[in-house]
């Protein structure tokens, strides 16, 4: 079974606190996604990335950065974190596919509730 | 408008009642996928469909590429299906693997 996994389920933080939230997974997937849930919004792609040290923006990446040293691992950087950002977030992982129209299934981790006080 | 669209948004059902979720999008797709998230849990993939119909267990899903429409159907719902149902598509023309998704369907169903 593949595996997704983040770092923590909740997590607590202060405004302006740099945060860090970790995702590995174990399939040897080429592509890495970090989401972002609120109600009524549904997930939204903050960044993913399609190889090491490769990364895209996606539809909100403003208050975010990403780091990809290794295939396994995609970790999401809040730089100074603010209220604002008190979300869920989900990391996704799944294979390249041979074109920009083909589709491979997402895996997904188990989440991380962010509060920022 | 958002691309895509899920209805109901909220679903209230019986034990044992036949339950429909529908999820119209707006752009052409190469795939579409189905998935169920539990209270305070992760997603899990129920279904990926780019024509057809496919079954599994007393889950249904089908869709009409023409009409832009796809449908998730539960049979004999139990109150553990009780969960965020959320459709995703991918774009024909779009990066690679990025999906759009819907808002969700919250499904209770009372025993």
């Amino acid at each position: 079974d593949v595996k997704v996994t983040q770092s923590s389920r909740y997590l607590v933080k202060r405004t302006g606190e740099k945060v860090f939230l970790e995702c590995v997974q174990d399939m040897d997937h080429e592509n890495m996604f970090w989401y972002r849930q609120d109600p009524g919004l549904g997930l939204r792609l903050i960044y993913f990335s399609y190889d090491v040290k490769m990364k895209e923006k996606g539809d909100i990446p403003e208050g975010y950065s990403v780091s990809r040293e290794k295939k396994e691992r995609f970790s999401l950087i809040l730089e100074s974190a603010s209220t604002n950002q008190t979300s869920m977030y989900l990391c996704a992982s799944s294979f390249a596919g041979p074109g920009t129209g083909y589709y491979n299934e997402q895996f997904f981790g188990p989440g991380t509730r962010l509060t920022v006080l | 408008k958002n691309e895509v669209e899920q209805s109901p948004q909220n679903l209230t059902a019986q034990e044992g009642e036949f339950i429909t979720i529908n999820c119209s999008y707006s752009v052409g797709i190469s795939a579409l996928h189905w998935l169920q998230q539990h209270p305070g849990g992760g997603i899990v993939s129920l279904f990926m469909l780019s024509s057809g119909k496919k079954k599994h267990g007393r889950l249904i899903a089908t869709i009409n590429i023409q009409e832009k429409h796809s449908s998730l159907h539960i049979t004999a719902s139990h109150p553990r299906d009780s969960a965020v149902y959320i459709c995703a598509v991918k774009k024909v023309a779009g990066a690679t693997n990025k999906l759009i998704f819907g808002t969700g369907t919250l499904l209770a169903v009372q025993p």
